[in-house]
């Protein structure tokens, strides 16, 4: 059973960068896909973006260049960094593994979440 | 970016009723819809992918249906367990864009 467990900052200040890492148990991180969410206050759900086994990435344009989604095969690891904070960037931050064989395109295993929040 | 527009965005039922949620894309989606159930203070848990694929270890009283740019959730018989947020999700095209959600109350 594959396991994600998020980690990193519950607080941050506006213009700052964000940086959550993702711990992968039960499973290889090789070969498969890796995303992180995010789910604002009001419940809206946003993807932000993945990374493949072989470092190719994807990103919502709606982030703006701020994103960048590295991965850490030797520690069963991939990371996220957000620059230039503000309050709208306040979330739970998901990962979660990007499920696209045979036609899913969807999201499987999930973490548990990270509150982040963004104020001075 | 795909529009996805879920409805209602509540519904209150009772135990054992039959609840439909539908969810309407702005472009076809072929068969790329998943659903998923979010209980307050946990992650979404996968329910369908592929618009009508029970993901492994869902009960069957939960069932997706559609097609194109319009898709539906069915749960025959609400369970208690069952209350929560279910939201859908588009797979056809990037950026990957969910619907609003619909709050399933007693």
């Amino acid at each position: 059973q594959v396991q994600l467990q998020e980690s990193g900052p519950g607080l941050v200040k506006p213009s700052e960068t964000l940086s959550l890492t993702c711990t992968v148990a039960g499973g290889s991180i090789r070969s498969r896909y890796w995303s992180w969410l995010r789910q604002s206050p009001g419940g809206g759900l946003e993807w932000i973006g993945y990374i493949y086994d072989s470092g190719t990435t994807n990103y919502n344009p709606s982030l703006k260049g701020r994103v960048t989604i590295s991965l850490d095969p030797s520690r069963s690891q991939f990371s996220l960094g957000l620059t230039s904070l503000t309050a709208a960037d306040t979330a739970v931050y998901y990962c979660a593994r990007y499920w696209r064989e045979g036609g899913t395109y969807c999201f499987d295993y999930w973490g548990l979440g990270t509150r982040v929040t963004v104020s001075s | 970016d795909i529009l996805m527009t879920q409805f209602p965005s509540s519904v209150s039922a009772s135990v054992g009723d039959r609840v439909v949620i539908t969810c309407r894309a702005s472009r076809d989606l072929s068969r790329w819809l998943a659903w998923y159930q979010q209980k307050p203070g946990t992650a979404p848990k996968l329910l369908i992918y592929a618009a009508s694929t029970l993901q492994s270890g869902v009960p069957s009283r939960f069932s997706g249906s559609g097609s194109g740019t319009h898709f539906t959730l069915t749960i025959s018989s609400l369970q208690p367990e069952d209350f929560a947020t279910y939201y859908c999700q588009q797979g056809q095209t990037f950026p990957l864009t969910f619907g609003g959600g619909t709050k399933v109350e007693i």
